[in-house]
């Protein structure tokens, strides 16, 4: 199965500030990559498909980018309401694969 | 909007069957273009693909829970359901229920999670 590596697992931050939150295949996963966001007890949300398409009602501060097995997800200034989980997940063979985790603290 | 909504027995004793309903509100399950799909999270770990059902009966799992998965679904009720046999500690997690596109499999939306606690 292709493994998605997430770095960093934890990332420090204060509202305002840019992040940057990288993902990685052992594979190449096309363009075949999702973004999800999670709060605990919070249905999970898709943030961004397709790599760079943002699903319906995600602000423009969030933006994907990458190809082959490098992806990220930037937040231009973080807002109190994004320090959340962040997933990565790869489409592109079965089993759908997730990566570890980024937590934004 | 779709909206879904996990129901089920928060507890379940080592070695019996977990059991799961995930309820369609806002949409209907007998749309050709989607798979109803189970997620779970398992604690301190990241997020695993359990499998999906189409409405009309095709399935697909992870071949790490083939053995002891089966998805269903009841299009009458606009509900499917998880079942998974042989229940351990380690099948202790949060399980989500998701919408999952045909075409291009992100899962969009989701159900907001049950905790399972496997324990006797």
């Amino acid at each position: 199965e292709v493994v998605m590596t997430q770095s960093p697992a934890t990332l420090s931050v204060s509202p305002g500030e840019r992040v940057t939150l990288s993902c990685r295949a052992t594979q190449s996963v096309s363009g075949n990559l999702a973004w999800y966001q999670l709060k605990p007890g919070q249905a999970p949300r898709l943030l961004i498909y397709r790599t760079s398409t943002r699903a319906t009602g995600i602000p423009a501060s969030f933006s994907g980018s990458g190809s082959g097995t490098e992806f990220t997800l930037t937040i231009s200034s973080l807002q109190p309401e994004d320090f959340a989980v962040y997933y990565c997940q790869q489409y592109n063979k079965w089993p759908l694969t997730f990566g570890g985790g980024t937590k934004v603290e | 909007q779709v909206q879904l909504q996990e129901s089920g027995p928060g507890l379940v004793q080592p070695s019996q069957t977990l059991s799961l309903t995930c309820t369609v509100s806002g949409g209907s399950i007998n749309t050709w273009g989607y798979y109803w799909s189970w997620v779970r999270q398992q604690p301190g770990k990241g997020l695993e693909w359990i499998g999906y059902i189409h409405y009309s009966g095709s399935t697909n799992y992870n071949p790490s829970l083939k053995s002891r998965v089966s998805i269903s679904v009841d299009t009458s009720k606009n509900q499917f359901s998880l079942k998974l046999s042989s229940v351990t500690a380690a099948d202790t997690a949060v399980y989500y229920c998701a919408r999952e596109l045909a075409t291009d499999n992100w899962l969009d939306p989701w159900g907001q999670g049950t905790l399972v606690t496997v324990s006797s």
